[in-house]
This record gives structure tokens, sequence and C-alpha cells, in this order.
């Protein structure tokens, strides 16, 4: 248990399937993060919160939109996507985001299958 | 440019021996943190040490131990006593303070303990 929740575990959508998946913290971070995990690929980093507000978005369509609402919780709305985007989608946090250099908390990964 | 390098895609090492594997990492930024992750097949990324850059002894962590050579900027992962447990993809990771403070990852390197 890292203290960090994503629901559902795993996801099968079709192409033009409108989603969501959802993260929780129940750590009291500030930072919260969404990574995508592809076969044979390092994880890449999608998108960035800082006190619930968007500090990065490393290029990633817009087929992905997240949703920050509060400090605890994040979301990725997906739409249209496309069978490249399958792959394992970790939520995590941190404490906070600047001068930190602390680890990362992660949730368990939802399985994003894109058919 | 890639910040975080592991040269060792995959590793084998028989159950109660040692094993090493290593992380090679680039940066400018004087203050930053090294972390090592392990992620079993269920997808979960569990933290298991960290190396900050002023810290001047090595962490350890149970059987983890992380070899820093500040001035090879490497930082590899040593696992005693391996368990069948053990078997896993390890990641290494870093965070900058004056960069952008983001958690990056490298390629990984799946370990397998054999009995």
């Amino acid at each position: 248990e890292t203290g960090v929740t994503q629901t559902p575990r795993h996801l099968v959508m079709g192409m033009t399937n409108k989603k969501s998946l959802k993260c929780e913290q129940h750590l009291g971070h500030n930072a919260m993060y969404w990574y995508k995990q592809s076969a044979k690929k390092p994880l890449e980093l999608m998108f960035v919160y800082s006190l619930e507000e968007r500090v990065e978005n490393n290029s990633v369509p817009s087929r992905f939109s997240p949703e920050c609402p509060n400090s605890s919780h994040l979301f990725l709305h997906l739409h249209t996507l496309q069978p490249e985007d399958s792959a394992l989608y970790l939520c995590a946090s941190s404490q906070g985001r600047g001068q930190d250099t602390g680890e990362l908390f992660f949730g368990e990964g939802s399985r994003l299958t894109v058919l | 440019a890639q910040k975080i390098t592991q040269t060792q895609p995959g590793m084998f090492v028989q159950e109660k021996e040692a094993v090493t594997l290593d992380c090679t990492y680039d940066t400018s930024d004087p203050s930053y943190g090294l972390f090592w992750y392990k992620q079993p097949s269920s997808g979960e990324m569990i933290f298991l040490i960290y190396q900050g850059s002023y810290d001047q002894q090595n962490a350890t962590e149970g059987r983890y131990s992380l070899n820093f050579q500040k001035a090879r900027k490497s930082a590899n992962l040593v696992i005693s006593a391996s368990q069948l447990g053990d078997s896993a993809m390890y990641f290494c990771a870093m965070r900058e303070v004056l960069w952008d403070n983001d958690m990056r990852f490298g390629a990984g390197t799946r370990l397998t303990v054999k009995p």
C-alpha cells in the first residue's frame, strides 16, 4: 500500500470511446503526475500538477486530457485514442515540486488496451 | 538527451548471490536525487533506495545498497543475498533541483533470480 490508488486497474476501449482514469492519493502530497509506460520504452512523463495547477505537459496529444480538481485527485480523460496508446498508465504523487528531491509514490497503474 | 542510462536490459543471478545493476546519469545540476524502483509483473513501482547528491555515504536499505560514484556519475544498485521474489524490472531515476525537478527514468533492467 503506497497511499496512491488508481482505478480502473484494467481498461479495454474502442477508438471512439470516452473513458477516464482516476487517481487518488491519501498522503497529503502537493504534486501529482501521470506517466505512460509502453513496452520496451522508458517511463514517459505526461503531466505534472503542483498545488492543483498544471505545470508541465510534455507534448502529449490532445486526446489525453488531465484534470486535477483538488490536491488529492487526478484524472486522465481519454478520447478517440489510437492502438499505440495502449500502455500502462501510472499515477504518482510527491510532497512537492521545485526544490524537492524526495521519492515519488506510485499507484499500481491502469493497464489500457485500445482496440 | 537521455539523462539516465541503464545498459543491462537483462540480468540473471543465482539465488543467495549478490548482483549489481548499473546506472549512469548526466546532469550539470549540483543538487539532485537518485532513486531505484522495483516493478514486479503486477505493475506497481516500489521505491527501494535514495541517494542525495550531497550525501557523503552510500545509501543502504536492508539488502539494497547504492554504490554512488559522483565523479563517474554512476549510481549502481547492489542487491545482496538475492531471493526469488527479487525477480522484477528495476529502474534507476533522477530528480534535479535546478532543472524541472521531475523524475526521469532509465530504460530498466529485468532481473531474473534462478533457484
